[in-house]
């Protein structure tokens, strides 16, 4: 069974960076593929991005290309999200989630998902 | 982009009721779809994939049905349990991945 567990909430400046950390407990981060969605308050969800076990890369959403970054500490198996030049319509909860392993191949939905970290971005 | 639609926004239910929620794709994505259920303050927990396949652990009073553009989640017999949040979500075009806008279930 795997387990994510996700850094505490945050409070940052606008044009201030944020490092979200998602933990990994059940299958090594090497097993999975991790992305990271987000969800305004009151609103829907978003995908931010992830790994893409068809090619081996990370791949981003169009509207955070420049601004996130997201990274994987295979010998901690935990994955970071960092998003930059933050403004105030970053303020979201930001969630990891983990693709549907399909006894090898991989879907792209997401079966596990991390408890949330509040990210608010406030003067 | 492929855009999801879903209907209602908000739908009024009671205890024992059938519910029917509809997502729409702004193009085929065959059955490249899944639903999800989202309480408060609580991650999104996936329902259905595949358009149809229960995800292990999840009731049978949950089902889902369509391809191409059309979809539908239905709830059989509502339970307390129920009342939340869901959201379809297509896998058929990656990038990007993308959600409806939700539609919230409410008790009557």
């Amino acid at each position: 069974q795997v387990q994510l567990v996700q850094s505490g909430a945050e409070v940052k400046k606008p044009g201030a960076s944020v490092k979200v950390s998602c933990k990994v407990s059940g299958y090594t981060l090497t097993e999975l593929s991790m992305h990271w969605v987000r969800q305004a308050p009151g609103k829907g969800l978003e995908w931010m991005g992830g790994f893409d076990p068809e090619d081996g890369e990370t791949i981003y959403a169009q509207k955070f290309q420049g601004r996130v970054t997201m990274t994987e500490d295979t010998s901690t198996d935990t994955a970071y999200m960092e998003l930059s030049s933050l403004r105030s319509e970053d303020t979201a909860v930001y969630y990891c989630a983990t693709l549907y392993d399909s006894s090898g191949y991989y879907l792209y939905y997401f079966d596990y998902w991390g408890q949330g970290t509040l990210v608010t971005v406030s003067s | 982009d492929i855009q999801m639609t879903q209907s209602p926004s908000s739908v009024s239910a009671s205890v024992g009721d059938r519910v029917t929620i509809t997502c729409r794709a702004s193009q085929g994505i065959s059955s490249w779809l899944a639903w999800y259920q989202q309480k408060p303050g609580k991650a999104p927990k996936l329902l259905i994939y595949a358009a149809s396949s229960l995800q292990s652990g999840v009731p049978s009073r949950f089902s889902g049905s369509g391809s191409g553009t059309d979809f539908t989640l239905t709830i059989s017999s509502l339970q307390p349990e129920d009342f939340a949040t869901y959201y379809c979500q297509q896998a058929n075009s990656f990038p990007p991945i993308t959600f409806g806008q939700g539609t919230r279930l409410e008790i009557k």
